[in-house]
Parts: C-alpha cells; structure tokens; sequence
C-alpha cells in the first residue's frame, strides 16, 4: 500500500512564525502536492513538484515556498505565519505515467496560526 | 466559472437506498475523473476514476461520464450508514493540474 505520511496531525503557530510542514511517501512517486482545504472553497493547489528540486505553483502560492531535497520528501514552508493560513493542508503523491492517475493523500495537518 | 462543481447537500437517503451524486466540469479538455470519499477529520481516499464516456461499476459503486455534457455522477447502490462521508468530484486536465469540487455531504438513515 501507498503511505504518505505527515509531520503534525495538529500544530499550533503564533502570526510571524516561519512553519514547516513536512511530507514523506514510501512508493517512489515523481509527483508530489501540497493542497490546503478549507469549508466551501475546497481543495486548492498550494505547490506541486514533479521530481527532486522542481516545483510549479498552483492556484494559491502566495505566502508559501517549498522544498524538495529528496524524492521522497516535500515540504511546505510559511515564511511568516498569518491567521488567513488557518487552514487543513493535505499532501498527496502520484507516480508519473498513465497507467494510473490516482493521488494519494497523506493523513492532513490542521494549522491553527494564532 | 468553477473548474468544478457539485451540489454541497446534504443529501440524505434512506439505508438501502441508492445516493445519486453529480459533478460539472468546464474544461472541455479534461482527460480523467475521479470520486474521492472523505470522512470528517480526515482525507479524501480514492473510491473511483473513470476515463471513457458511459458506466465503470465497481461493487456497489458506478461511475458516470458524460463528456458532450460535461457530466459525472457517482451512484452507490444499497447504501449503507458507513457511507455517510463528504464525496469529492476531482478533474484532470493535463499531466498534474487536478481541480476539485467542494464536496456533497451524504447521511445514509439508518
């Protein structure tokens, strides 16, 4: 089975704080995402890379960065927290290739920026 | 316009019953589909995706495309409390641009 596994269930920040959130898959994927979630706007695209130190923006990388140091790992960075990013960030990882499509998702991390 | 859209509910049907959930999208584009369930607190697991125009059945799960009408749906047959989740339509267009719908609360009464 694909795991993808998450740093923090829930993490708590005070506005300013740089945060790191960190993602980790087991499959070997190429493709990896960082999607925050919140009620009635839905799953939006933070960052996406498709292999080591390559990332493409998504619809909403404002106030974000991220990094891929290994194929293995990405993770989101908050370069200076604000209550606006209180939010449900999801990480998700794809193999590249058509044989399937499907993203994975990692368990979730609830971001409270006080 | 949303790259997405789905009828936020909630839906509520009787245990036994079928739940009918529907998806638009507007690209035209678009090249797969897929229906993800997900449970409060946690994230979305794929239940279904489809490609081709027509049915994909998978146990008490089919999948309905219709590209000339931009068109997916989601049927469970004989639903069962354990159903009772948010359903997420997701698109996508090419290689790694998904877009998601924001869900349809489904209750299944016991």
């Amino acid at each position: 089975d694909v795991k993808v596994t998450q740093s923090s269930r829930y993490l708590v920040k005070r506005t300013g704080e740089k945060v790191f959130l960190e993602c980790v898959q087991d499959m070997d994927h190429e493709n990896m995402f960082w999607y925050r979630q919140d009620p009635g706007l839905g799953l939006r695209l933070i960052y996406f890379s498709y292999d080591v130190k390559m990332k493409e923006k998504g619809d909403i990388p404002e106030g974000y960065s991220v990094s891929r140091e290994k194929k293995e790992r990405f993770s989101l960075i908050l370069e200076s927290a604000s209550t606006n990013q209180t939010s449900m960030y999801l990480c998700a990882s794809r193999p590249r290739g058509t044989g399937t499509d499907t993203q994975y998702f990692g368990p979730g991390t609830r971001l409270t920026v006080l | 316009q949303k790259e997405v859209e789905q009828n936020s509910g909630p839906l509520s049907v009787p245990e036994g019953a079928i739940a009918s959930l529907n998806c638009t999208y507007s690209d035209r584009g678009s090249q797969s589909f897929f229906w993800y369930r997900q449970y409060s607190g946690k994230s979305p697991e794929l239940i279904m995706f489809i490609y081709s125009n027509g049915d994909k059945e998978d146990g008490r799960f089919t999948a309905q495309l219709n590209k000339a009408s931009q068109y997916v749906s989601l049927l469970i047959r004989d639903s069962q409390p354990s159903d009772s989740a948010t359903y997420l339509c997701a698109v996508r267009r090419t290689g790694n641009q998904f877009y998601f719908g924001t869900g349809t609360s489904l209750t299944v009464i016991p």
